[in-house]
């Protein structure tokens, strides 16, 4: 069965700090993957993808996350967050069911 | 109105009630989900919608029913829900089945 791995449930930081979300899944096929942040009082939305090619990924806000498809891995980076990053980081997975991961609330102080 | 929409945000129901849940996608896509989002729980995807077939029924209870009348419309009908089933209710869309999910707001349950 697929799963989804993410280890940190909760991460405070301060403005300018670097930020690591880690995020694993098991899968024995191919997969696409996902990251998702939802704003307090918004919808989830999309922060990044991976279906293929070049495993760094960019996606909006300054994110970037890496796979590493021998550790099974989609981790989540930024190098200088801002308050306004606060938010909820849901990792997710596609190879034959979308699988979210539990979800990483993420608090930034200015 | 663009995006996903869902109605109602918000619904009081009684064990014994039966009411239905209402998304529509403006997005053009091919398919179309539930997921039940409850607290300290991951996201459970519910049901799984491709050009209106049913292609995932995740073990869900029979007391959630879903339709799927068009590729922009999603039900989800409730009927002799239970206290545990109070959660927030998503529907999304995407291209393809396997393509990144466009959410909805939600329809916050409170089943009584």
């Amino acid at each position: 069965a697929q799963s989804v791995s993410q280890h940190n449930h909760h991460v405070i930081l301060s403005e300018a700090a670097s930020l690591e979300l880690g995020c694993n899944y098991s899968y024995g096929g191919t997969v696409n993957l996902f990251w998702y942040v939802q704003y307090p009082g918004q919808h989830l939305q999309l922060l990044l993808k991976y279906f293929s090619g070049d495993p760094l990924v960019k996606g909006i806000k300054g994110f970037e996350a890496e796979f590493i498809k021998s550790k099974f891995s989609f981790n989540l980076r930024k190098p200088s967050v801002q308050w306004s990053d606060t938010a909820e980081y849901f990792c997710a997975v596609n190879g034959n069911i979308p699988t979210f991961g539990r979800g990483t609330s993420l608090i930034v102080h200015p | 109105e663009t995006g996903v929409t869902q109605t109602p945000r918000h619904l009081v129901m009684g064990m014994t009630n039966k009411k239905s849940l209402k998304c529509e996608q403006h997005l053009g896509h091919n398919a179309m989900y539930w997921y039940k989002q409850s607290a300290k729980k991951p996201l459970e995807l519910m049901f799984v919608y491709s050009l209106e077939e049913r292609v995932e029924n995740n073990s869900v209870p029979s007391r959630f029913s879903p339709e799927c009348p068009n590729s922009s419309h999603l039900f989800l009908h409730l009927h002799t829900l239970q206290p545990e089933d109070s959660a927030l209710y998503l529907c999304a869309s995407s291209q393809e089945p396997d393509y990144e999910q466009y959410f909805g707001p939600g329809t916050r349950l409170t089943v009584t």
